[in-house]
């Protein structure tokens, strides 16, 4: 079936914008992540969602950070007031969330976000 | 915060090659994975080993896990031109499914 996909591929915006970014997980994966990657480093933690509900958000950088998941399966990452520091790839990844193990995680594309 | 240190930083090689890249993490982990990435696919899971795994094979790569070093090791064998991409290892932090990564090993393969 389809892999995980994220919209918009590319965004740009302004300091001090408000940006949305877009994960479709894979059908039937309860489990949702967000991950945030600078250039030249690995992805850093940001989010994970069990079902609708936000599991573990302690990666969130803040409070202008804000994620998602209404109906368990689309998840909307929201940034408020955006500094130009929060210009890196986001990642989304899903997984089947399997109790008491690490199941393998699949990553979306990303959306390469620039705050000018 | 990462927990993983990939090395090297960047390895060139020719095709047909064998690539070997290794990863030093800092805590006690239950399992470590390996993901390859690159500009045309994003990121892709390559093997999961658990702590009590020693080495595994999957095809051309084999990984090794020293829990007493707390280290590993990623062996690409004969190396394609397909193999350029950076390679990750990640390692449960606090729980699991909170992945913890390393900065990477850029791997170029020379035709």
């Amino acid at each position: 079936g389809a892999g995980v996909s994220q919209t918009p591929s590319n965004k740009v915006t302004e300091k001090g914008k408000y940006v949305e970014l877009r994960c479709d997980p894979i059908s039937g994966h309860t489990a949702l992540y967000w991950y945030r990657q600078s250039l030249g480093q690995g992805p850093e933690f940001l989010i994970y969602f069990q079902g609708t509900g936000a599991a573990d958000d302690s990666g969130l950088p803040n409070d202008r950070f804000f994620a998602v998941r209404p109906e368990g399966s689309v998840s909307t990452l929201k940034i408020q007031r955006t500094e130009r520091g929060d210009s890196a790839v986001y990642l989304c990844a899903s997984s089947q969330g399997l109790a008491g193990l690490t199941d393998t995680q699949y990553f979306g594309p990303g959306t390469r976000l620039t705050v000018l | 915060s990462q927990q993983g240190e990939e090395d090297p930083q960047a390895l060139s090689i020719q095709e047909g090659e064998n690539a070997t890249m290794n990863c030093s993490y800092k805590t006690s982990i239950n399992n470590l994975q390996w993901y390859r990435q690159n500009s045309g696919r994003g990121l892709v899971h390559l093997i999961l080993i658990r702590s009590n795994e020693r080495e595994k094979h999957s095809g051309r790569l084999r990984v090794t896990l020293d829990t007493s070093k707390k280290s590993s090791s990623l062996l690409i064998t004969a190396s394609r031109a397909a193999d350029t991409a950076s390679y990750f290892c990640a390692t449960d932090g606090r729980s699991n499914y909170q992945l913890i990564w390393g900065a990477g090993t850029k791997l170029i393969i020379k035709p």
